[in-house]
């Protein structure tokens, strides 16, 4: 499976967005893109996925770029309550087992 | 759809002892994962199962370490003569066939004294 790069940790002012970026410059045709993020002491929660377009949900937005050897986590209003571990996580098929790197601490801010 | 469970979320045991977690999917997921994280680290996959058939194992699964599935619903992972390096936080997640997301549960945190 592709290795994913992120920075250890980020900083984001409450309400305004939070990009957190992902390096996957080994990522293969058929890989997904898959964030998570993890609230201590709980397990890891589903945010997002794509393979090649930009998506979008109830939480945040995926972009990734053309080549899809990087991709942006966009929380477009932070909360106190998004400051968690993200994880980007690079699969070869949906249904695989997830490696996982060591993440962005992000702490969101008042 | 009541979310992955997992029982007990703590277990204190000492060394050398012999513990056992429990994990019930969401109902009718055929994929149940189980990993393990150390404080710091993210998650790492211990074993897969598709239904009751065991599919992969990492080799962080070490002869003391063994997972069932009896009847393709709720899993149990068991650890013999349990070590302080056991100390983790155990996790499953499911996923149901054809799906894309794997829902996981809320851990098992294990100290080993």
């Amino acid at each position: 499976d592709a290795k994913t790069t992120q920075p250890t940790s980020m900083d984001c002012a409450e309400g305004r967005a939070a990009n957190l970026p992902c390096n996957h410059s080994t990522i293969s045709g058929n890989e997904y893109v898959y964030w998570y993020r993890q609230i201590h002491s709980q397990g890891p929660q589903y945010i997002i996925h794509g393979l090649k377009n930009n998506e979008t949900n109830e939480m945040a937005s995926l972009i990734i770029t053309e080549d899809r050897k990087s991709s942006t986590l966009i929380l477009p209003h932070a909360t106190l309550r998004d400051t968690a571990v993200y994880y980007c996580i690079v699969v070869p098929n949906t249904g695989n087992q997830f490696y996982f790197g060591t993440g962005t601490s992000l702490t969101v801010i008042p | 759809d009541t979310g992955v469970s997992q029982d007990p979320r703590h277990k204190i045991t000492k060394r050398g002892q012999n513990v056992t977690f429990r994990c019930d999917p969401i109902s009718e997921h055929n994929r149940l994962y189980w990993y393990r994280q150390t404080l710091g680290q993210g998650p790492e996959f211990l074993t897969y199962f598709q239904n009751e058939a065991q599919l992969e194992k990492s080799r962080l699964l070490s002869d003391r370490f063994s997972a069932e599935r009896p009847k393709g619903s709720f899993s149990t992972l068991e650890i013999q003569r349990t070590e302080q390096g056991d100390s983790a936080m155990y996790l499953c997640a499911s996923i149901g066939q054809g799906a894309d997301i794997q829902y996981f549960g809320a851990g098992t945190r294990l100290s080993v004294l």
